[in-house]
């Protein structure tokens, strides 16, 4: 079993759609990270976060800490964030997920 | 802020051949640099942690005679693959932090190797 799940593996969804992308580890962490990789290769990171809750624009991540589990959350969704979405927890390294692959419709 | 550039963003070599791959961060000084590899549909995976002017620390079951990291500046780490050959082409990206692995990382755009 890996350390570091995210499900869906695959998300297709309409424009407008309010996603939302979980993420399950199964180790003690200290910090998480999501990470979008888009279709070139490139990747950013969208957030860190230890606890809580945090937003940038349409984007809200969250974490519960006790549960051992982290959600992304991207409002009225848009092709343009079509990409793959990773989630990795620092245990001393990064663990990182398998990935998300978000495909938005027009 | 925070931009990490990669270059080349592609290579193509012949086996036998080694490459290099800079990793550069272009308005910050990063302490710690790392150097991830990605096989198609597959998860990065870390491959070594390097802190400038010191031995690159690598992950187990990568090895450190073949891909040779130097980070000799705070803005520059470099990957040389060497004698590489077809099972070595992958995605390599680096990324670089301020301090270390607890802060945020800054992703190069990727160096895609393919060899022949």
């Amino acid at each position: 079993k890996n350390e570091v799940e995210q499900s869906p593996q695959n998300l297709t969804a309409q424009e407008g759609e309010f996603i939302t992308i979980n993420c399950s580890y199964s180790v003690g962490i200290s910090a998480l990270h999501w990470l979008q990789q888009h279709p070139g290769g490139g990747i950013v990171s969208l957030f860190m976060l230890s606890s809580g809750k945090k937003k940038h624009g349409r984007l809200i991540a969250t974490i519960n800490i006790q549960e051992k589990h982290s959600s992304l959350h991207i409002t009225a969704s848009h092709p343009r964030d079509s990409a793959v979405y990773i989630c990795a927890v620092i245990r001393g390294n990064l663990i990182f997920g398998k990935g998300t692959k978000l495909s938005v419709k027009p | 802020g925070a931009v990490v550039s990669q270059h080349p963003s592609w290579v193509i070599c012949k086996s036998g051949t080694s490459v290099k791959i800079e990793c550069r961060s272009l308005d910050f000084q990063a302490t710690t640099m790392f150097w991830y590899r990605q096989f198609p549909k597959q998860s990065l995976m870390l491959m070594a942690t390097s802190n400038e002017g010191s031995k690159a620390t690598y992950e187990q079951g990568v090895e450190k005679d073949k891909f040779l990291i130097n980070h000799a500046s705070l803005t520059l780490s470099t990957l040389t693959v060497t004698s590489a050959h077809p099972e070595d082409s992958s995605f390599y990206i680096c990324s670089a932090t301020l301090t270390g692995i607890g802060e945020t990382q800054y992703f190069g755009p990727g160096t895609r190797l393919l060899v022949l």
